[in-house]
């Protein structure tokens, strides 16, 4: 059996900070772990993925994820966050040669000016 | 490639019609799945594919829906008779099993909208 929780379902951020959203997850299993985005009215774009290469995973726009396996997480950071990244982040576990994912129940950013 | 494609993009009907939703899943992909988002309830899963089988059905609220997937590249969810209650997005979404990570790829969705 696999679950995900993120910790917080909303998080807001003044543009410029750094941006940190929390995801845990549990797995019987060497997990694949995901970040989505998606943002208002559009649908949900693969932001980054852990695979078991490398526990620090960079993606797009700036995004990095750090899986640390002793304390089940895969925590979403990016250094300095920017208006465009407001939006609803979504934690996802699946467990390899599975087919079925497990999302999370999603996060959402606010950035301020 | 051009991702997943939803048809339409958005429906709006009567309550009591039927509604059928249109997916083309990424070419090579042997997975597909239809979520369904609310602000209620977030996003759920409703049905899974593999090779054109269904996988798990348990997601699907009631018998007024159904999917198919008569080949690898086109798949349907009908709802028949449609209520005010199914308004929602309905996301289809694709994956490859050869990536061994089955990371999904998900198509822009269809706005429901059942008056």
């Amino acid at each position: 059996a696999q679950s995900v929780t993120q910790l917080d379902s909303h998080v807001s951020v003044s543009e410029g900070t750094p941006v940190l959203l929390r995801c845990n997850y549990s797995s019987s299993y060497s997990p694949s772990l995901f970040w989505y985005v998606q943002h208002p009215n559009k649908g949900l774009q693969l932001l980054l993925k852990y695979t078991s290469a490398a526990t620090l995973v960079k993606g797009i726009n700036g995004f990095e994820a750090e899986f640390k396996k002793s304390e089940t997480s895969f925590h979403l950071t990016k250094p300095s966050a920017h208006m465009s990244d407001a939006a609803e982040y979504f934690c996802v576990v699946s467990v390899p040669n599975a087919g079925k994912s497990t999302f999370g129940d999603g996060t959402t950013l606010t950035v301020k000016p | 490639d051009a991702g997943v494609i939803q048809s339409p993009r958005h429906e709006v009907t009567e309550m009591g019609q039927e509604v059928t939703l249109r997916c083309k899943p990424i070419s090579g992909h042997d997975y597909l799945f239809w979520y369904r988002q609310t602000m209620m309830r977030g996003l759920e899963l409703l049905i899974y594919f593999n090779n054109n089988v269904p996988i798990d059905d348990s997601g699907m609220p009631e018998d007024r829906f159904s999917a198919k997937m008569p080949n690898a590249s086109f798949s349907t969810l009908k709802i028949q008779p449609s209520e005010p209650r199914d308004s929602a997005v309905y996301f289809c979404a694709s994956s490859f099993s050869g990536s061994h990570f089955y990371e999904q790829y998900f198509g822009p969705g269809t706005r429901l909208t059942v008056t």
